[in-house]
């Protein structure tokens, strides 16, 4: 099976801005979760989405947002970019069967200027 | 990851064995994970406890002790490449999908 894909790979965008991220989970897996890493805070969680629905949700301002399609692809949106966004974005696929395994994209590496 | 706790660097030779100690301290707790990220990689999934005592993987062994609210990761017969960080990863009912401690970083020298 295709593993997970993260599209853009790199992104650099001026504050204020916003940016949608996208993350196409593998084939079968209905859970999407999204993560900001960053070398001060580390990996932290943003949200799940399972069919559709924000299932979980971390401590991160409203100006972050996700959704998820009936194909199970999620986006995550980030509106009034900050400098402090600059992070490297993390999408994760769970199987209904091992809910609690988690595999990684890539991720989006975002610089906010 | 402020409720788990983890050493920050951990050396080691190889062919030799290592331990990576986790803890944690939040009620909710229903499993620990690890995983592995190679520098400019993504994190890769190596084990899930749910329950007490040890789960093995190949070269790679995860326990569990939930009365003592501890894990570790276990990595035998040491090589180059594992040389990496090392995440535990809490799965808690009231904090989302899972918290991550700050990360061991594995240096494996010949």
């Amino acid at each position: 099976k295709a593993g997970v894909t993260q599209t853009p790979r790199y992104l650099i965008k001026t504050r204020g801005q916003q940016v949608t991220l996208s993350c196409s989970p593998i084939s079968g897996h209905r859970s999407v979760s999204w993560y900001q890493q960053t070398p001060g805070q580390g990996l932290q969680f943003l949200f799940e989405y399972f069919s559709e629905t924000q299932r979980n949700k971390g401590n991160f301002p409203g100006r972050f947002s996700g959704r998820q399609f009936s194909n199970s692809r999620s986006e995550m949106n980030v509106s009034t970019l900050e400098l402090g966004d600059s992070a490297l974005y993390l999408c994760a696929s769970s199987p209904t069967t091992s809910p609690d395994e988690q595999y990684f994209g890539p991720g989006t590496r975002l610089t906010v200027t | 990851g402020q409720s788990l706790e983890q050493p920050s660097e951990v050396t080691a030779v190889e062919g030799a064995i290592v331990q990576i100690n986790c803890t944690y301290q939040t009620s909710g707790f229903y499993g620990l994970s690890w995983y592995q990220q190679h520098d400019g990689g993504a994190p890769t999934f190596l084990s899930y406890n749910a329950l007490d005592g040890l789960e093995e993987t190949g070269r790679f062994s995860s326990f569990l002790s939930r009365s003592d609210s501890y894990g570790y990761l276990l990595l035998q017969e040491l090589q180059m490449k594992d040389s990496a960080s090392y995440f535990c990863a809490e799965n808690n009912t009231n904090a989302g999908k899972s918290t991550f401690g700050d990360g061991t970083t594995l240096t494996v020298k010949p």
